[in-house]
């Protein structure tokens, strides 16, 4: 079993639509949750960073931490086209510099 | 604000010949420094990751080294590329101290032929 599982996708949405993308974990001791977008032939970048379990909003996206469960959750609401990326979780026990990736969901949204 | 910078963006290498590709930050100093390689459709791997001058920790086994000689520069080295070696290698610098957020640079496309 993995670290941290990511259904690759594809997942194709039309504009506007609601996407729920989702890591699921087995290391109980994971503490610190991001969650990186990547844009073909680009860098991650940091979208979105929380600790322990819980929500974090920022504009239209959502972050959610349910630890009892092993499982993290990205919301976007009215999603764009520019919304059109590859989606990668993360996660780390603490400050010891090993983050785990998940493979990351590759996302369309049509016009 | 902080800018991080990877060159080159594109390299295409024979087998056995060497590699050099350098990262370097700005606008922070003493941050920790990441190299990864993301194969395609897969995960990010953690290469080496450094948390000073000097200062290398390498996390798998490889014909891959790196090495700090400045502050805010990160160099990824080979004496021999192998084909095994191609891959989109990541360059990221994390503030450190508590902050575990890592911010990542473009990026190098490498393809040994």
């Amino acid at each position: 079993q993995k670290e941290v599982e990511q259904d690759p996708g594809p997942l194709s949405v039309p504009e506007g639509a609601i996407v729920s993308l989702n890591c699921t974990y087995s290391n109980s001791a994971f503490q610190y949750f991001m969650w990186y977008r990547q844009y073909s032939r680009k860098g991650p970048e940091l979208l979105m960073y929380t600790y322990s379990s819980g929500n974090k909003e920022d504009g239209r996206f959502t972050a959610q931490v349910d630890k009892s469960s092993k499982y993290i959750s990205l919301f976007i609401r009215d999603s764009q086209p520019s919304d059109s990326a590859t989606y990668l979780c993360a996660m780390m026990v603490g400050n010891n510099n090993d983050m785990r990736f998940g493979a990351g969901t590759r996302l369309t949204v049509k016009p | 604000s902080q800018t991080i910078h990877q060159w080159p963006a594109t390299l295409v290498q024979p087998v056995g010949s060497p590699l050099s590709l350098e990262c370097t930050v700005e606008g922070t100093s003493n941050p920790n420094l990441y190299w990864y390689r993301q194969a395609a459709g897969r995960g990010l791997q953690l290469l080496f990751y450094s948390v000073g001058i000097g200062q290398i920790s390498s996390e798998v086994p490889q014909n891959l080294s790196a090495s700090r000689p400045q502050d805010r520069q990160f160099i990824l080295s080979s004496k021999k590329l192998l084909l095994s070696d191609s891959g989109f290698y990541l360059c990221a610098w994390s503030p450190g101290l508590a902050v575990n957020e890592q911010y990542f640079g473009p990026g190098t496309r490498l393809t040994v032929t």
